[in-house]
């Protein structure tokens, strides 16, 4: 069974400074693995995806994750943190086979928290 | 394009009513998906259809939970006889087809809250 495991359920950074969210995953094949983010009482957003192509992926509003398969890894990162960043961030992994249902399997989160 | 649509965003019930819950995905899309989230955790798998076909459900699933697709368009989620473990935001999604070597993108609609009092 695939899974991804978020090794922060909190993290704090200031405004301004870099953001380093940590994913590990597991998985039976090559995953395609998902960044989305939740803003309070909204819904899912997708900030990036890595589906076997380059493994440094980039991402909306600055944010950046890289495929490390030695480390079964997939940080996000963003050089420098702004006030709006704070939000709940999972790490997701896919069933990458065609023909299949796409199932997702979310991490438990890590909420971000940015302060002045 | 106006995104995946959920209503109600919010439902308020006795335990014991039954819920109706609707999503309307991203035209096109073939693939609907419904997820519940429970106070910090992250979302889990709930149903999954192909157009009208429900292809695959969850054990979290209960007989009391019943999803339909009728026409391949909208899904409506019922819940009977709630109980106050249903307390959830229930998330609806959709996708196109699923292109070789990678997943498609899944694109998630805001939630339906439901609390059971």
């Amino acid at each position: 069974a695939q899974s991804v495991t978020q090794l922060d359920s909190h993290v704090s950074v200031s405004e301004g400074t870099p953001v380093l969210l940590r994913c590990n995953y597991s998985s039976s094949y090559s995953p395609s693995l998902f960044w989305y983010v939740q803003h309070p009482n909204k819904g899912l957003q997708l900030l990036l995806k890595y589906t076997s192509a380059a493994t440094l992926v980039k991402g909306i509003n600055g944010f950046e994750a890289e495929f490390k398969k030695s480390e079964t890894s997939f940080h996000l990162t963003k050089p420098s943190a702004h006030m709006s960043d704070a939000a709940e961030y999972f790490c997701v992994v896919s069933d990458p086979w065609p023909g299949t249902a796409s199932k997702l399997t979310f991490g438990t989160g890590t909420r971000l928290q940015v302060t002045l | 394009d106006t995104g995946v649509s959920q209503d109600p965003r919010h439902k308020i019930t006795k335990r014991g009513q039954n819920v109706t819950f609707r999503c309307d995905p991203i035209s096109e899309h073939n693939r609907l998906y419904w997820y519940r989230q429970t106070l910090g955790q992250g979302p889990e798998f709930l149903t999954y259809f192909q157009n009208e076909a429900q292809l695959e459900k969850s054990r979290l699933l209960s007989d009391r939970f019943s999803a339909e697709r009728p026409k391949g368009s909208f899904s409506t989620l019922e819940i009977q006889r709630t109980e106050q473990g249903d307390s959830a935001m229930y998330l609806c999604a959709s996708s196109g087809e699923t292109n070789r070597g990678g997943g498609n993108t899944i694109y998630f609609g805001e939630g339906s809250w439901l609390t059971v009092v």
